[in-house]
Order: C-alpha cells, then structure tokens, then sequence
C-alpha cells in the first residue's frame, strides 16, 4: 500500500517558474525523503528532511515538514526543461531496519 | 566509484516461467532492498537484507524470495511468473541497517511477462 499521496498528479509550468508539490503521509516517521525519476528508470535521492526538522535547502530544492499535519511540501525554484520528471516523497518509518513506502508521485512537466 | 548496478536492464519472460535479477551495491553499503514499480505507481516494498539477513518485507506472495551474498551483491527470484508481475524492479543501496541516510537506487530491471 502506499503511505503518502502526492499532490497534484501531475504538474505543467514555464521555465523559469516556480513548482511546487505536496504530500501527505499516514503515520508517524523518522524521515521523509523526495526522490525524482526520469522515463521510468532509476530514483535519485534529493534530499532528506528528518522528523524533528521543519525546513531543508539544497540548491533550489526547498522542503517543508509539518509533522502534525502529516504533510510535506518540495519547492524547485527557477524551473528548468531537465527538471521534468516524476517526483516521490518516501517516508521512512522503521524502527531499526528500512521500511521506505513511497506516494503516488507528481509528474511535473517543464515547458521550455 | 561506480553506482548500484542491476542486471538484465530488460527481460521478457513467459507465464509460469522463474526469473533471477541481480543487484550490486555501491562499495561499502552493507543493505539492499527491492522494489517493485507498476507502470504509473510508486515503487513498493519487496525486501531488504542487512549483513546477509532479512531484515524486513513487505506484502508480497511467497513466489517472492531474495538473498545477499558475503559481497553484499543480491539476488531477487521469482517463481511462476504471473502477468502481473510485469514491472520495473529496483534495488537500492544504504550504508545502513535503517533509512537515516537516504538510499541509492540502480536504474532498475523491465520485466514484461507475456
């Protein structure tokens, strides 16, 4: 089953524009980490937030934690076309061993 | 250093029929996990092995098996295949037994199942 829940499913935006996707999770976690994909291959890890954290930036990725919300936000700031892909949060909740469930995924579309 | 690699990068299999795919992990990571992605889903949960042990799975049938070697490179098996085993599997990587560090993922293996 999946944990979180993306949103919106699917995304189109101008180059230069900002993008931003949500997520929503069930249950408690250590960390919540977003992933992106391209055609149906491989994920690339993007950036970790842990539970006791409420913001991260890593070049122009910004992710949001509201853990009493049980959501999280990514925001790719100055789009590019390469930044088309798919995009996963992945919660990890395990209790000493890897339990990662992904949502459902945001398919973002950068017009050039 | 090369990444997490996966090998067949494609197969196509009949029903009923076994398949074998394999994952090396990058040098040094001790855990591996499987993954499952339909076409339009996120990927799902199949296994992890830590220091050659099963360490955790997820709500697949039995058909479903896995083991890792004392290279820490690991098998994913399959037996009688079904249709909609059809999917692309993934393996990742971690330096560590838990998700504290994030994971690295091969590029995954297309099984079609005819």
């Amino acid at each position: 089953s999946q944990q979180g829940e993306e949103d919106p499913q699917a995304l189109s935006i101008q180059e230069g524009e900002n993008a931003t996707m949500n997520c929503s999770y069930k249950t408690s976690i250590n960390n919540l980490q977003w992933y992106r994909q391209n055609s149906g291959r491989g994920l690339v890890h993007l950036i970790l937030i842990r539970s006791n954290e409420r913001e991260k930036h890593s070049g122009r990725l910004r992710v949001t934690l509201d853990t009493s919300k049980k959501s999280s936000s990514l925001l790719i700031t100055a789009s590019r076309a390469a930044d088309t892909a798919s995009y996963f949060c992945a919660t990890d909740s395990s209790g000493g061993y890897q339990k990662v469930t992904f949502g459902t995924g945001t398919k973002l579309q950068v017009i050039p | 250093d090369a990444g997490v690699t996966q090998s067949p990068t494609h197969l196509i299999k009949t029903r009923g029929q076994h398949v074998t795919l394999r994952c090396s992990p990058i040098s040094g990571h001790k855990s591996v996990s499987w993954y499952q992605q339909v076409l339009g889903q996120g990927p799902q949960f199949i296994f992890q092995y830590y220091e050659k042990e099963e360490r955790g799975r997820g709500n697949f049938p039995d058909r479903f098996s896995a083991r890792q070697f004392p290279n820490y490179s690991s098998e994913l098996n399959v037996n009688a295949l079904l249709l909609g085993d059809s999917a692309l599997y993934l393996c990742a990587s971690s330096p560590y037994r838990g998700g504290q560090a994030g994971y690295t993922f091969g590029s995954g293996t297309r099984l079609t199942v005819v």
